[in-house]
């Protein structure tokens, strides 16, 4: 079965500063990888996904993503944060079989300091 | 946004009642989930649906069940509510495998 991990559960940085968000994927197929955002009392919105197109990945709010086979990694990065960018982000990959679901790991809160 | 309605959206029960919580979805689409969400574990599966009467059990399935008797509607069945299903509950429906799935806002569940 394919599993997700994200390194981290809490990363602080400065606004203006480089976002990066670490995700490791296990699977012995090729994947279908997403990216997800939820803020506070909401559900969770899609940022990007990768379904093996381009392996560098362009998402909304100015966040990008790259696919790396050969470190089974999607680890997600925005160049500058800003306040806004404060919420928490799910990495989840798509079990390649038929009918079944998206694996979530266990997600990154991200703190924005001004 | 996609249509998608979780209804209630906040309930407190007692331990031991019966608790269903629906799914609605305008968007015809053909796979439909319910996930929880608890601090630490992220977001587990706890049961999909692949068509109208077709469902299939998650990760953490043990205590709950579900229904699809309409492409638009899902339910989540807790038969006998246990403290440890305090959680809040999100339905998502896909298209297809392997692409996206798009959540509903959540419901929050408090069992007492």
């Amino acid at each position: 079965a394919q599993s997700v991990t994200q390194l981290g559960s809490h990363v602080s940085v400065s606004e203006g500063a480089l976002v990066l968000l670490r995700c490791n994927y296990s699977s012995s197929v090729p994947p279908y990888l997403f990216w997800y955002v939820q803020y506070p009392n909401q559900g969770l919105q899609l940022l990007l996904k990768y379904t093996s197109a381009a392996t560098l990945v362009k998402g909304i709010n100015g966040f990008e993503a790259e696919f790396k086979k050969s470190e089974t990694s999607f680890h997600l990065t925005k160049p500058s944060a800003h306040m806004s960018d404060a919420a928490e982000y799910f990495c989840a990959v798509s079990d390649n079989q038929a009918g079944t679901a998206l694996i979530f790991g266990k997600g990154t809160t991200l703190s924005v300091s001004s | 946004d996609a249509g998608i309605t979780q209804s209630p959206r906040h309930k407190v029960t007692e331990t031991g009642t019966p608790v269903t919580l629906r799914c609605h979805q305008t968007e015809n689409h053909r796979y439909m989930y319910w996930y929880r969400q608890d601090p630490g574990h992220g977001l587990r599966l706890i049961h999909y649906s692949y068509g109208v009467k077709d469902t299939d059990k998650g990760e953490v399935s043990d205590g709950y069940s579900v229904s699809r008797s309409k492409t638009e509607d899902f339910l989540l069945t807790l038969e006998s509510a246990t403290s440890s299903q305090t959680s809040v509950y999100f339905c998502a429906i896909s298209a297809r495998i392997n692409t996206e799935a798009f959540f509903g806002q959540g419901t929050r569940l408090t069992v007492v």
